[in-house]
């Protein structure tokens, strides 16, 4: 199984109140991801990160934020979480374009 | 807009015989197709892909066929085994862009009978 941490693994929180998820991955590869998995919409990607302080908008990014300062993580803030972003969460890494990326066991988030 | 469409949320077969599930797209610009499994409370796992320039490809009991000019592709499970009820996701990444993004469907979910 490829080296992919994801925490906390649940969380409930409140509305308005920032949340970070943390995505921890031992396998050097270049690209992380964040995903959301909603009922009716399968996975959609939020944020990507192509390096170190390199990242990138995906297709349902509003009222995220990402960082990454070092290889190995790769950060998710809801800047104040609102009850639309209750979800699972999963992280991804790749190697490289082209090939399979690789999933985390996901966190489930309930903002209420 | 669903760039990757995944129209049958579910499916039930009886163990041994074959599932098949499909998926459609939009996007002309995907040139590496992926199916996923997903059980519950586990991130998704990597199944098969394929790449744009084949219209087949072969994994054990796992094969996926690509029909480019009608934007089709279909995942066969032959034979089938109640380990693989689980969810199915296909989707595409637009290659060119060298990122490694993922257009997914909205799953698919199998059910094997014994």
């Amino acid at each position: 199984d490829a080296g992919i941490t994801q925490s906390p693994r649940h969380k409930v929180t409140e509305t308005g109140t920032p949340v970070t998820l943390r995505c921890h991955q031992t396998e050097n590869h270049r690209y992380m991801y964040w995903y959301r998995q909603d009922p009716g919409h399968g996975l959609r990607l939020i944020h990507y990160s192509y390096g170190v302080k390199d990242t990138d908008k995906g297709e349902v990014s509003d009222g995220y934020s990402v960082s990454r300062s070092k290889t190995e993580d790769f950060l998710l803030t809801l800047e104040s979480a609102t009850s639309s972003q209750t979800s699972v969460y999963f992280c991804a890494i790749s190697l490289r374009g082209g090939t399979e990326a690789f999933f985390g066991q996901g966190t489930r988030l309930t903002v209420v | 807009d669903q760039q990757v469409k995944q129209n049958s949320p579910s499916l039930s077969v009886q163990e041994g015989r074959i599932s098949i599930l499909n998926c459609d797209y939009t996007n002309s610009m995907f040139d590496y197709f992926l199916w996923y499994k997903k059980y519950p409370a586990e991130g998704p796992t990597f199944l098969i892909s394929i790449s744009s320039i084949k219209d087949k490809n072969e994994d054990g009991r796992f094969t996926v066929f690509l029909n480019k000019s009608a934007k089709h592709l279909s995942l066969h499970i032959v034979p089938s085994q109640p380990g693989d009820s689980a969810v199915y996701f296909c989707a595409g990444e637009h290659g060119s862009s060298n990122t490694g993004k993922l257009i997914f469907g909205q799953g698919t979910t199998l059910q094997v009978k014994p």
